[in-house]
């Protein structure tokens, strides 16, 4: 256990659903980060959160949207997702910039 | 290419052999992590070391980086089937943003 954990473990959805992705870390960290992991292809970085502030958002489709109430959650809030959006999508928390990071076991999801 | 690349792709060994990765990056960076991840898990933070060091230590791991040929490598001595594995290497380009290169399968037979 990394003191980060993601809900659901698995998502299987169709293109008109909504959906969200949780994430909570219990370790005290002030920044959070979602990631998208596809078959061959390195590790996407999605978007990053520092103390609760959007700092970074990778150029991600308006289909996904962050939200970060607090320091300790993070959701990924998804609709009309296309199939090849279907991947594993990991969260991962740091203390600060640049030190290592925290990741969660990850979402599996499959858009039908 | 990518910022971060590792090579080889794809290493099978036996148990008790050394296991090299390396990778390969273009831009300077602050610091160059390597991460573990088991099959279609979350990935483990393994070791981090600074632009400023060129070799660092963690039980069975050594790091080596070389920033005049923007290179790292990862040495895992005597290998367990337990390190059968993908390792990542990730370069810290500053702003919070970490950048993964496309990782090492690691396979390593009792």
């Amino acid at each position: 256990e990394t003191g980060v954990t993601q809900t659901p473990r698995h998502l299987v959805m169709g293109m008109t659903n909504k959906k969200s992705l949780k994430c909570e870390q219990h370790l005290g960290h002030n920044a959070m980060y979602w990631y998208k992991q596809s078959a061959k292809k390195p590790l996407e970085l999605m978007f990053v959160y520092s103390l609760e502030e959007r700092v970074e958002n990778n150029s991600v489709p308006s289909r996904f949207s962050p939200e970060c109430p607090n320091s300790s959650h993070l959701f990924l809030h998804l609709h009309t997702l296309q199939p090849e959006d279907s991947a594993l999508y990991l969260c991962a928390s740091s203390q600060d910039r640049g030190e290592k990071q925290y990741f969660g076991p990850g979402t599996r999801l499959l858009v039908l | 290419s990518q910022q971060g690349e590792e090579d080889p792709q794809a290493l099978s060994i036996q148990e008790g052999e050394n296991a090299t990765m390396n990778c390969s990056y273009k831009t300077s960076i602050n610091n160059l992590q390597w991460y573990r991840q088991n099959s279609g898990r979350g990935l483990v933070h393994l070791i981090l070391i600074r632009s400023n060091e060129r070799e660092k230590h963690s039980g069975r791991l050594r790091v080596t980086l070389d920033t005049s040929k923007k290179s790292s490598s990862l040495l895992i001595t005597a290998s367990r089937a337990a390190d059968t594995a993908s390792y990542f290497c990730a370069t810290d380009l500053g702003f919070q943003k970490l950048v993964f290169g496309t990782g090492t399968r690691l396979l390593v037979s009792p």
